[in-house]
C-alpha cells in the first residue's frame, strides 16, 4: 500500500523557517517524481514544487521560488520542502504528491492528509 | 501567468449527468488531469492525461477534449459525487504546475 506521510507544520511567525517532511513506503520511492502542493484555508489547490525521481530536475512556483527548497533523500525515502522568509500567505495545509513516474510533468496519483503550517505573529 | 479557467460550481439532480469544463489556451496541446476533493480530504486523481481513468475509480467518470476545452463528465451522479473538482496542466514550455480554480459539485 502507497502511503505518504507528511510531518514538520506548525505555528510560525512571520519571516520565520520550517523544514516540512513527507516519508514515502509502499513503492520504490527513487522511480517517482515527488512534488508538493498547498491549499490555503477556503481556497484552491496551488503547486509549490517539483522535483525529479534523481533530483536532476527541480521546479517552483512563482509565489514560492527563491524562499522554498524542495528536496529528496532516496535512501530514506523521504521528502523535504524548506521553507524560509514565510508569509502570512504562505497559510496552507501542504501535501505530499506522488506523480506516477520519474520526470516532472507527471500528474500526482497518491497524496499524503496534509501537514498544516499558520504564519501569525 | 498561465489560466486554467473551470465553473465555480455546478448543480446537478441525482441520476442525471454532471460536466465541468476546463479551458486554456495549451488545453489540446498538453495532457489535462482531473482531481476530485471531498471536504477534510486530500484530492484524488480521477482522470489523467486527457481521457485515462486511473485503477478504483468508476466507469462513470470520463474525460475528453475539444478544442481548448476540457470536460469531466460524470454519468449517473450520486450523492457521493459531490466534491470540488480541479484540473491540471504541465506548462511544458516554461516547466510548471497549474491547477484550474475548482468546481464545486452539488447533487440537489
Amino acid at each position: 500500500e502507497v502511503r505518504l506521510v507528511e510531518s514538520g507544520g506548525g505555528l510560525v511567525k512571520p519571516g520565520g523557517s520550517l523544514r516540512l517532511s513527507c516519508a514515502a513506503s509502499g513503492f520504490t520511492f527513487n522511480t517517482h517524481s515527488m512534488n508538493w502542493v498547498r491549499q490555503g484555508p477556503g481556497k484552491g489547490l496551488e503547486w509549490v514544487a517539483t522535483v525529479s525521481s534523481a533530483s536532476n530536475y527541480i521546479y517552483y512556483g512563482d509565489s514560492v521560488k527563491g524562499r522554498f527548497t524542495i528536496s529528496r533523500d532516496n535512501a530514506q525515502n523521504s521528502l523535504y520542502l524548506q521553507v524560509n522568509s514565510l508569509r502570512a500567505e504562505d497559510t496552507a495545509v501542504y501535501y505530499c504528491a506522488r506523480g506516477d513516474s520519474s520526470s516532472s510533468e507527471r500528474p500526482s496519483d497518491y497524496w499524503g492528509q496534509g501537514t498544516l503550517v499558520t504564519v501569525a505573529s | 501567468s498561465y489560466v486554467l479557467t473551470q465553473p465555480p460550481s455546478v448543480s446537478v439532480a441525482p441520476g442525471k449527468t454532471a460536466r465541468i469544463t476546463c479551458g486554456g489556451d495549451s488545453v489540446g496541446t498538453e495532457n489535462v488531469h482531473w482531481y476530485q476533493q471531498k471536504p477534510g480530504q486530500a484530492p484524488v486523481l480521477v482522470i489523467s492525461y486527457d481521457t485515462d481513468r486511473p485503477s478504483g475509480i468508476p466507469e462513470r467518470f470520463s474525460g475528453s477534449i475539444s478544442g481548448n476545452t476540457a470536460t469531466l463528465t460524470i454519468s449517473r451522479v450520486e450523492a457521493g459525487d459531490e466534491a470540488d473538482y480541479y484540473c491540471q496542466v504541465w506548462e511544458s514550455s516554461d516547466h510548471y504546475w497549474v491547477f484550474g480554480g475548482g468546481t464545486k459539485l452539488t447533487a440537489l
